[in-house]
């Protein structure tokens, strides 16, 4: 089974407004740690926000927030007013196990494209 | 600060050769992981290192691919008798630590293409 699904093969967006990326995952663990990256055209991953499984608030980083429903196990990445140079392919990763070794599993992506 | 970085940035090779990709780490960071990612797929994880040791190999793909890590710094990926399957972007990331909350930083990856 797919730990991280990612639905959405590919998404549009007129500039300016919000856009949400889909996200759900499965794991039997408690204790596990969620997060999005982003992949330009130009091939690296960066890095955009993090949620942990016990974290009641959902996280925030600038124009990106991350709707966690934990009864649903989905970890939805939202961008508001969205950019031209949010274009790019997302990522959808987990980090769960316990022993003090999480392995990233990544989700297969979803494609943004942001018109004008 | 200096990222994590990868070399080469580009290798074509026959069928049939040997290649090391290397990756050099974020200083400091003890966790490291290699991942393959095919054109338009996602990332498929490969190996990861604590330290020098490597608890998780499960996702090498055949015996044709090892990696060793030294000094709990840089890494090197080694595959042998390379098969046109093996085309890929591998890349490389560093973590602080394994832990559940720690993201990972990646390279800007190596293009491998196998004639």
């Amino acid at each position: 089974a797919q730990k991280i699904t990612q639905t959405q093969p590919g998404m549009f967006v007129q500039e300016k407004e919000a856009v949400t990326l889909d996200c759900t995952y499965d794991t039997s663990d408690q204790s596990y740690g969620l997060f999005w990256y982003k992949q330009p055209s130009s091939g690296e991953m960066i890095f955009l926000i993090y949620q942990g499984s016990y974290d009641e608030q959902n996280a925030t980083e600038g124009r990106y927030s991350l709707n966690f429903q934990k009864a649903r196990k989905s970890a939805n990445l939202v961008i508001s007013a969205s950019q031209l140079g949010d274009s790019a392919m997302y990522f959808c990763a987990m980090r769960e196990g316990g022993g003090g070794s999480y392995i990233p599993t990544f989700g297969r992506g979803t494609s943004l494209i942001v018109h004008p | 600060g200096a990222g994590v970085s990868q070399s080469p940035s580009n290798k074509v090779t026959e069928k049939g050769k040997d290649v090391e990709l290397r990756c050099d780490p974020i200083s400091g960071h003890t966790a490291l992981y290699w991942y393959r990612q095919s054109l338009g797929q996602g990332l498929e994880f490969l190996i990861y290192f604590q330290g020098n040791s490597a608890p998780d190999k499960s996702g090498l793909p055949s015996d044709r691919f090892s990696a060793e890590r030294t000094g709990g710094s840089v890494s090197t990926l080694t595959i042998q008798r390379t098969q046109q399957e093996d085309s890929a972007v591998y890349l490389c990331a560093s973590s602080q630590t394994s832990g559940r909350n720690n993201e990972q930083f990646f390279g800007p990856g190596t293009r491998l293409t196998v004639l």
